[in-house]
């Protein structure tokens, strides 16, 4: 079964507004990292929040992490049009080594 | 080109056929890794490599083999390719440092007829 589940599947928002996708994991985790990947396209690294963390801060990009809650969040601020893309969030576990698992992904749609 | 490449992009065979998807990198990275995305889907690790000679089973690895005689390839073959195989590959590498970011090719669309 997979390590990480995004929610919502799908998000269709206006061009300015907030974004927030979630991702909840079930086991404990090194640290939790958000890809993006357009249509057609391979996944782009976007950011990495360790365990010890929680929260990080990228250009437009915000990640929570909770390990109670063994829950994460990505909020994008004011969002583009060119943000339109799937998001995924990936976790690295303890004895996993190099190996991250994969949820199975937010579409985001921003509508001009 | 620098970074991570893979070929074919576009790959459609034969049920029971011998299928290899190639894959390069040039940054010397000492992890690479072969997912498959299912459409609609997120992606799931077939197999990867800490390094040259040294690979490993993911959570899907059966139907598939790999090698990997130089850092820089990482071929993955079907040995005998069957239409549940139908999917998009893609391979990633990292640095065995501490980011534990993984960068990813362009993918290849594999159809199995």
């Amino acid at each position: 079964s997979q390590q990480g589940e995004e929610d919502p599947q799908a998000l269709s928002i206006q061009e300015g507004e907030n974004a927030t996708m979630n991702c909840s994991y079930k086991t404990s985790i090194n640290n939790l990292q958000w890809y993006r990947q357009n249509s057609g396209r391979g996944l782009v690294h976007l950011i990495l929040i360790r365990s010890n963390e929680r929260e990080k801060h990228s250009g437009r990009l915000r990640v929570t992490l909770d390990t109670s809650k063994k829950s994460s969040s990505l909020l994008i601020t004011a969002s583009r049009a060119a943000d339109t893309a799937s998001y995924f969030c990936a976790t690295g576990v303890p004895a996993s080594g190099s190996r991250l698992t994969f949820g199975e992904g937010t579409q985001l749609t921003v509508n001009p | 080109d620098a970074g991570i490449t893979q070929s074919p992009r576009y790959k459609i065979t034969e049920t029971g056929r011998q299928v290899t998807l190639m894959c390069h990198q040039t940054w010397s990275h000492s992890y690479m890794f072969w997912y498959r995305q299912d459409l609609g889907h997120g992606l799931r690790l077939i197999y990867y490599s800490a390094a040259a000679d040294i690979t490993d089973k993911g959570e899907v690895p059966d139907g598939y083999v790999v090698s990997r005689s130089k850092t820089e390839n990482f071929p993955l073959t079907l040995e005998s390719a069957t239409r549940s195989q139908t999917s998009v590959y893609f391979c990633a590498s990292m640095s065995s440092g501490s980011t534990d970011t993984q960068y990813f090719g362009p993918g290849t669309r594999l159809t199995v007829l």
